[in-house]
């Protein structure tokens, strides 16, 4: 079985620019999560979705962070404009829909913003 | 808002010796329970999980305890291998089926 895939696996950019992520989940995975995990701490979750659709966003900062999940598959998430307090590992995993379905994590992203 | 908690950042232990590391947690509608083990440039990898309904599930060396009424959980693993050295991670389910993440130990077993 194929795991998470994420790409880039590292991207560094300036401050006020724009930042794209990329994942694909392991195949018939209904639900797919964006973590960030800032050095020294665990993850944190910013978005779930249920197929294409947002379950949970509360920990998102739209003003700056969006994400989308178009065919129930893929996802990315963007953000823009980036800011220092950026830099972290963007986390993606994916689970199969109902009860006691543990989450598998791509390597993620590690992105720097200077 | 840290409804998982890890206190101990770091654990070292000696080969063949006992690992025990520990969770507790705030949230009371927490339902399930698991541990994720990492290593550097790796995501988080799955190790094993409880459900709210048991007080203990174990995989080989690898044995999960959970404690209810004391909000707690804790991870044995026995006997230890220099291949365990990682950081690992316990998390929780919500009632919105999201995990939260406790900020993670790094245990060290040595030689």
């Amino acid at each position: 079985e194929a795991g998470v895939a994420q790409s880039p696996r590292y991207k560094i950019i300036e401050k006020r620019q724009s930042v794209a992520f990329w994942c694909n989940p392991i195949s018939g995975h209904a639900t797919l999560y964006w973590y960030q995990q800032i050095l020294g701490q665990g993850p944190k979750l910013l978005i779930q979705f249920q197929n294409n659709g947002v379950v949970d966003d509360s920990q998102l900062p739209k003003d700056r962070f969006s994400a989308e999940r178009l065919k129930g598959v893929d996802s990315t998430l963007k953000i823009q404009p980036a800011k220092l307090e950026d830099s972290a590992v963007y986390l993606c995993a994916s689970s199969l829909q109902g009860a006691n379905s543990p989450l598998h994590f791509g390597n993620g992203t590690r992105l720097t913003v200077t | 808002d840290q409804q998982v908690k890890q206190n101990s950042p770091s654990l070292s232990v000696q080969e063949g010796r006992i690992s025990i590391l520990n969770c507790d947690y705030t949230n009371s509608m927490f339902d399930y329970f698991l541990w994720y083990k990492k290593y550097p440039a790796e995501g988080p990898t799955f190790l094993i999980s409880i459900s709210s309904i048991k007080d203990k599930n174990e995989d080989g060396r690898f044995t999960v305890f959970l404690n209810k009424s004391a909000k707690h959980l804790s991870l044995h693993i026995v006997p230890s291998q220099p291949g365990d050295s990682a950081v690992y991670f316990c998390a929780a389910r919500d009632l919105n089926n999201d995990m939260r993440f406790g900020a993670g130990t790094r245990l060290t077993v040595k030689p």
